[in-house]
């Protein structure tokens, strides 16, 4: 079983400061990771994936991605907030290669990030 | 390069109907997965297909059912419509059937049922 676990539904941020945002999975194999974006009333975007390769995993836009296996988490974060980055931001967790359940992704429940300006 | 498509947009239906989304991956890609996301949650799966067989299955009752195309497109089918049905029903495609090469997802459908 997976599952993933994003700490705080809701994170507010100024224009220009950090952005963090928690994700903690939990799997029984080898886990694949994936960050999400979703705007207002459109599907999902895929920010970044980890999949065994480098644990530092940097995406679009200036995220970046670290996978922590004794932390069990794989906490996403930009330098310098954006206006632009204000969106829903979902962690995701499959079972990898060594997994059988083929195509099926977890997700967490989510967290809205508000860049004030 | 088309990115993934589902049509409609938006649906609106009655308690007791079938519904029946559509969705076209991005061309090359051989696998589709479809998704429920709830206002407020993240999305739950439902199925993947890979190469038109069904090759994963999440917790959903047998009102909900799918299948694939000679041409890679898909189709998710909903009977007996409940309120709780209603939400955006997200397809993702991917080029193999793991997870290696990440998903692309369409834009969704909004489902609402009355």
């Amino acid at each position: 079983a997976q599952s993933v676990t994003q700490l705080g539904s809701h994170v507010s941020v100024s224009e220009g400061a950090l952005v963090l945002l928690r994700c903690n999975y939990s799997s029984s194999v080898p886990p694949y990771l994936f960050w999400y974006v979703q705007y207002p009333n459109q599907g999902l975007q895929l920010l970044l994936k980890y999949t065994s390769a480098a644990t530092l995993v940097k995406g679009i836009n200036g995220f970046e991605a670290e996978f922590k296996k004794s932390e069990t988490s794989f906490h996403l974060t930009k330098p310098s907030a954006h206006m632009s980055d204000a969106a829903e931001y979902f962690c995701a967790v499959s079972q990898g290669a060594g997994g059988t359940s083929y195509g099926k992704l977890t997700f967490g429940q989510g967290t809205i990030l508000t860049v004030h300006p | 390069d088309a990115g993934v498509t589902q049509s409609p947009t938006h649906l609106i239906k009655t308690r007791g109907q079938h519904v029946t989304l559509r969705c076209s991956p991005i061309s090359g890609h051989k696998s589709v997965s479809w998704y429920q996301q709830v206002l407020g949650q993240g999305p739950q799966f439902i199925f993947q297909y890979y190469e038109k067989e069904e090759r994963g299955r999440g917790n959903f009752p047998d009102r909900f059912s799918a299948r694939q195309f000679p041409n890679y497109s898909s189709e998710l089918n909903v009977n007996a419509l409940l309120l709780g049905d209603s939400a955006l029903y997200l397809c993702a495609s991917s080029w193999g059937g793991g997870d290696t090469y990440g998903y692309t997802f369409g834009s969704g459908t909004r489902l609402t049922v009355v």
